[in-house]
């Protein structure tokens, strides 16, 4: 059972937009950076957004991310089906001390 | 562009210890940020297992970390993983990335990930 919780499953139709939550506490979300990542299928993992809502050089401003309170969300415009992959959100929990993933969103884009 | 490489054998016996190493280029690890490594077990999701800094300063998953170990050598460029006593619920792929440090938790550049299985 993962500290952050993610839905394990989102779709949507291609152009559409689409929002990924990760549920969390005050140990973590409520007073920790959250950070994004897409794996796609037998890949590693992708930095997508860190520092809540910053996106690293090179990645599309059709990702966003936001938080608020012990919640943060990854949200995607102008869906493609080359964003069909898995999505995980961590973040360092203070209660823990240790850092935290959430348990995955598979994105199918249908 | 900075690149990680991880490398060790692919087969561990149940009981022995699982040691990999991550190779760092065009980036020297003197230069700052923190060095990680994180785990997926096959079919599931990614589980952090550890982070070092240049100085050797280290931390690791609570779960883990009494059989863990991250070493770096500034020398070579690279940082390694040892964890002892490894069982089954240890065969996972293993990735090491760089990680922004200093309670952030973010990884912007992963290695391409070694599967590792614990199996007599």
């Amino acid at each position: 059972q993962s500290v952050l919780t993610q839905p394990p499953s989102v779709s949507a139709a291609p152009g559409q937009k689409v929002t990924i939550s990760c549920s969390g506490s005050s140990s973590n979300i409520g007073n920790k950076y959250v950070s994004w990542y897409q794996q796609l299928p037998g890949t590693a993992p992708k930095l997508l957004i860190y520092e809540n809502n910053k996106r690293p050089s090179g990645i599309p401003d059709r990702f966003s991310g936001s938080k608020s309170g012990t919640s943060a969300t990854l949200g995607i415009t102008g869906l493609q089906t080359g964003d069909e992959a898995d999505y995980y959100c961590g973040t360092w929990d203070t209660s823990l001390y240790s850092g935290v993933f959430g348990g995955g969103t598979k994105l199918t884009v249908l | 562009q900075v690149q990680l490489q991880e490398s060790g054998p692919g087969l561990v016996k149940p009981s022995e210890t699982l040691s990999l190493t991550c190779a760092v280029s065009d980036y020297s690890i003197s230069s700052g940020y923190y060095w990680g490594w994180i785990r997926q077990p096959p079919g599931k999701g990614l589980e952090w297992v550890g982070s070092i800094y240049r100085s050797g300063s280290t931390y690791y998953n609570p779960s883990l970390k009494t059989r863990v170990t991250v070493s770096v050598d500034t020398s070579k460029n690279q940082f390694s993983l040892r964890l002892s006593s490894v069982t089954a619920a240890d065969t996972a792929v293993y990735y090491c990335a760089r990680d922004y440090g200093d309670y952030v938790f973010a990884f912007d550049i992963w290695g391409q990930g070694t599967m590792v299985t614990v199996s007599s």
